[in-house]
């Protein structure tokens, strides 16, 4: 059971256009994470959303939470080639102090 | 946010040979996590290394297989015993509790990537 759904899980874009990645589950969650991995590296720590609603900017790119803590989005603006990479949302439903990680979302962005 | 290291950051091994992975961090913390990730894949935790108590595995995951070390705050090992293709991967080590936020932040290393032949 994959209790966090990515989408789309591959993307290939021209630079310029806009991006919305998904993260939805089942379950809820009190804080969701967004990394982002280049090929070669780990995974660095993008944004953390805690609250139900809450909107984060991180240049380009937008973060949000839904409502019910359930869901969360990634919106890329204006998409760059620096921009590509793997995409991985990551929360903890349980409180047990492990991750879970979606998918992953493959993003290429053509010059 | 911390430096965290891996080594060795790539290698090439014979099957039925164990490779052991190390990671070390410049800081003291609590929680260290050991991952396994097939290129362009996501992340597959393996195991939580406790510090002074054996290593948490996940479904799937043995410790005759998988050995852990957590000697102290700042570095642990992972083994890959009697390797076989199949363990080709890249093995990625993660830190929390460096954030001083109490949201589940975890920091990587830069990972392992293991072929087996």
């Amino acid at each position: 059971t994959q209790l966090l759904e990515q989408s789309p899980q591959f993307l290939s874009i021209q630079e310029g256009e806009n991006l919305t990645v998904y993260c939805n589950s089942s379950s809820v969650f009190s804080s969701l994470q967004w990394y982002r991995q280049e090929p070669g590296e780990g995974p660095v720590l993008l944004v953390t959303v805690v609250t139900g609603g809450e909107v984060k900017k991180l240049k380009r790119l937008t973060f949000q939470f839904g409502d019910a803590r359930k869901d969360s989005s990634l919106h890329i603006t204006a998409a760059q080639p620096g921009d590509t990479g793997l995409y991985l949302c990551a929360g903890d439903p349980g409180n047990t102090g492990k991750l879970i990680f979606g998918q992953g979302t493959t993003l290429q962005v053509k010059p | 946010s911390a430096v965290i290291s891996q080594k060795p950051s790539r290698d090439i091994c014979q099957r039925g040979t164990s490779l052991t992975i190390q990671c070390q961090v410049d800081s003291q913390v609590t929680m260290m996590f050991w991952y396994r990730q097939q290129p362009g894949q996501s992340l597959t935790l393996i195991a939580t290394a406790n510090q002074g108590s054996e290593a948490t595995y996940e479904s799937g995951f043995v410790i005759d297989k998988f050995p852990i070390s957590r000697p102290n705050l700042t570095f642990s090992t992972l083994t890959v015993s009697n390797m076989s293709p199949e363990d080709s991967s890249i093995y990625l080590c993660s830190v929390e509790g460096i954030s001083g936020r109490d949201y589940n932040e975890q920091f990587f290393g830069p990972g392992t990537r293991l072929t087996v032949l």
